[in-house]
């Protein structure tokens, strides 16, 4: 099974602020891996796909790169709208997995 | 306009059976991969199950193997997930998600969520 390390756990952030998120796979996982943000009590939106394909509808401050194990999920200036809980994913191999997630929280 | 629309949660004792169901629209049911995701409260993602587009691929976290089960009827545009001998642990909100396309696994697309509660 693929483990997924995201890093940080929580960022204290303000709006306006940029903001790097780490997603880390225990093997390599090519460009198969996908960000999504879970605002409170909502369900969950891909953000990104495929490392850096942004999905239908999903703002240009979001951007994503990465390749084999290493990714990261840059949001270049921070909305109100923003602060949320990240998850990344992998459709590497079986069983798919999520990393434990980034809660993005207001300075 | 894609909706998911969840349904079949519940309390259940441990031990004890639920399917859920899923029904889609807004798109071409049968031409997509469809996934079940988890989330315990107060935690994070767990994916579960996943079906392809013909329902004859189907893939189960090692968690539910043996116990869940995961169908489609592409007729009805629906995706189910039968749940047997459920444990304590299997509480969580169940999410119905769809593919990308007809091969990429990401969630594209959630529903709602449904809640399942497993206790005496």
């Amino acid at each position: 099974e693929i483990v997924l390390t995201q890093s940080p756990a929580t960022l204290s952030l303000s709006p306006g602020e940029r903001v790097t998120l780490s997603c880390r796979a225990s093997q390599s996982v090519t460009r198969s891996l996908a960000w999504y943000q879970q605002r409170p009590g909502q369900a969950p939106r891909l953000l990104i796909y495929d490392a850096s394909i942004r999905a239908t509808g999903i703002p240009a401050r979001f951007s994503g790169s990465g390749s084999g194990t290493d990714f990261t999920l840059t949001i270049s200036s921070l909305e109100p709208e923003d602060f949320a809980v990240y998850y990344c994913q992998h459709r590497k191999n079986w069983p798919l997995t999520f990393g434990g997630g980034t809660k993005v929280e207001i300075k | 306009e894609v909706q998911l629309l969840e349904s079949g949660g519940g309390l259940v004792q441990p031990g004890g059976s639920l399917r859920l169901s899923c029904a889609a629209s807004g798109f071409t049911f049968s031409t997509y991969v469809m996934t079940w995701v988890r989330q315990a409260p107060g935690t994070g993602l767990e994916w579960v199950s996943a079906a392809d587009s013909g329902g004859y691929g189907t893939y189960y976290a090692d968690s539910v193997k043996g116990r869940f089960s995961i169908s489609r009827d592409n007729s009805r545009s629906t995706l189910y997930l039968q749940m047997n001998s459920l444990r304590a642990e299997d509480t969580a909100i169940y999410y119905c998600t769809k593919g990308v396309d007809g091969s990429n696994w990401f969630a594209e697309f959630w529903g709602q969520g449904v809640l399942v509660t497993v206790s005496s």
